[in-house]
């Protein structure tokens, strides 16, 4: 049973336009949900979060938006860079008793910004 | 400067035999854990462990084993029973409460490969 998807493996983009990157839960116990991104044979590296009583949180050229209702939330990248480049993966965390710290992790979006 | 180490970078071994992967932070966080990523998969939780000498398993934790004796230390062993055992393997860590707390740092990744 997979809590969180991200239903789109790759997404192409030209540098300069906007990359949208989306996730879907299943999950309403979910209390934050953060976004990584990964270079191959690299650890992730944390890029943006959102609260669930929030529904933007934006930092530079990265915001995330939330909708509660539809248990979906993006990840918007303006302008997209080809440093960009990288899986991106969409994750959440519960709050139910002893998994307080546990991240459930998306099987991530493979982006490629083209110059 | 802080962060966290696994190492080695590249690993292999014989079917049959057990390994352990080395992972050590100076962060000074509470919480550390194991996971495992394999093509077109998110990552995946083994074992996790909030506090020095208690663990708790993950989503996938047969055929591995962990120990925490110290705080900045947290090896995974895998073992043979693990009938996979092939995968890229990232340690992360975090701090359990104040700032950050949501947010888990992850280190480079151990590519483990069992012939």
């Amino acid at each position: 049973d997979q809590q969180v998807k991200q239903n789109s493996p790759s997404l192409s983009v030209q540098e300069g336009r906007i990359s949208i990157l989306n996730c879907d839960y299943t999950n309403s116990m979910f209390d934050y949900f953060l976004w990584y991104k990964k270079y191959p044979a690299e650890g992730p590296t944390f890029l943006i979060s959102i609260s669930s009583i929030k529904d933007k949180n934006e930092d530079g050229r990265f915001t995330v938006f939330l909708n509660k209702s539809a248990k979906h939330l993006s990840l918007h990248i303006v302008p997209s860079q080809p440093g960009d480049s990288a899986v991106y993966f969409c994750a959440a965390r519960g709050t139910r008793g002893g998994s307080n710290y546990k991240l459930t992790f998306g099987k991530g979006t493979l982006l490629t910004v083209n110059p | 400067d802080g962060g966290i180490t696994q190492s080695p970078k590249y690993l292999f071994r014989k079917e049959g035999q057990n390994v352990t992967l080395s992972c050590e932070q100076n962060l000074n966080h509470d919480a550390m854990y194991w996971y495992r990523q394999d093509p077109g998969q998110g990552l995946r939780l083994i074992y996790y462990s909030q506090i020095v000498n208690d663990f708790q398993k993950g989503d996938i934790a047969e055929g591995y084993s962990v120990s925490r004796e110290k705080k900045e230390s947290f090896p995974l062993t895998v073992t043979s029973a693990q009938k996979n055992p092939t995968a890229f393997y990232l340690c992360a860590s975090s701090p359990l409460a104040g700032k950050g707390s949501y947010e888990q740092y992850f280190g480079p990744g151990t590519r483990l490969t069992v012939t």
